[in-house]
């Protein structure tokens, strides 16, 4: 079964500070990635994705996510975190179906 | 407000009891899914429709889950003889026609407490 792993469950930081959020995924196939957050009381909604080309994909907010193939990762970065990127991040994946696999989320506090 | 919606956002009920969800997608959109969400964790597919097919089920979580989607149109989730287990929220979320990787796009959730 597809599997898709987020190591850091909960992360603190301060305002300015800089950001990185694991994921690897387990599919050996072509896949489609995604980082979802979920702000607090709001909706489930897409920060990026990545389907082909540039491993470098670019998402809102100042978000960005690099594509290592050969390490199944799919990082989720941004330079200087805000008190406003307090939320719960889900990395996910889509190979071979429709179907697509989240990991468990990461939890990120951003003090002022 | 032209996002998924969902009804009821809170259920409260008791073991043993049915419930019913129901979510209404965005309009324009022919693929629609539910996810199961437990604290800690990150939505757990369940199923998903496109249209009014039911293309994927084997991942409901036991035969007292089902789904229907009779229009293709809104969609409803229903677990029979509910257990305490089944507490969680229940995500839907709806995406377009196209290729594989379409963005989700997803509703409020209905919280299910069984007492």
């Amino acid at each position: 079964a597809q599997s898709v792993s987020q190591h850091n469950h909960h992360v603190i930081l301060s305002e300015a500070a800089s950001l990185e959020l694991g994921c690897n995924y387990s599919y050996g196939g072509t896949v489609n990635l995604f980082w979802y957050v979920q702000y607090p009381g709001q909706h489930l909604q897409l920060l990026l994705k990545y389907f082909s080309g540039d491993p470098l994909v670019k998402g809102i907010k100042g978000f960005e996510a690099e594509f290592i193939k050969s390490k199944f990762s799919f990082n989720l970065r941004k330079p200087s975190v805000q008190w406003s990127d307090t939320a719960e991040y889900f990395c996910a994946e889509e190979g071979g179906s429709y179907i697509p696999t989240f990991g468990r989320g990461t939890s990120l506090i951003v003090h002022p | 407000d032209t996002g998924v919606s969902q009804d009821p956002r809170h259920k409260i009920t008791k073991r043993g009891q049915n419930v019913t969800f129901r979510c209404d997608p965005i309009s324009e959109h022919n693929r629609l899914y539910w996810y199961r969400q437990t604290l800690g964790q990150g939505p757990e597919f369940l199923t998903y429709f496109q249209n009014e097919a039911q293309l994927e089920k084997s991942r409901l979580l036991s035969d007292r889950f089902s789904a229907e989607r009779p229009k293709g149109s809104f969609s409803t989730l229903e677990i029979q003889r509910t257990e305490q287990g089944d507490s969680a929220m229940y995500l839907c979320a709806s995406s377009t026609k196209g290729a594989m990787g379409g963005e989700q796009f997803f509703g409020p959730g209905t919280r299910l407490t069984v007492l």
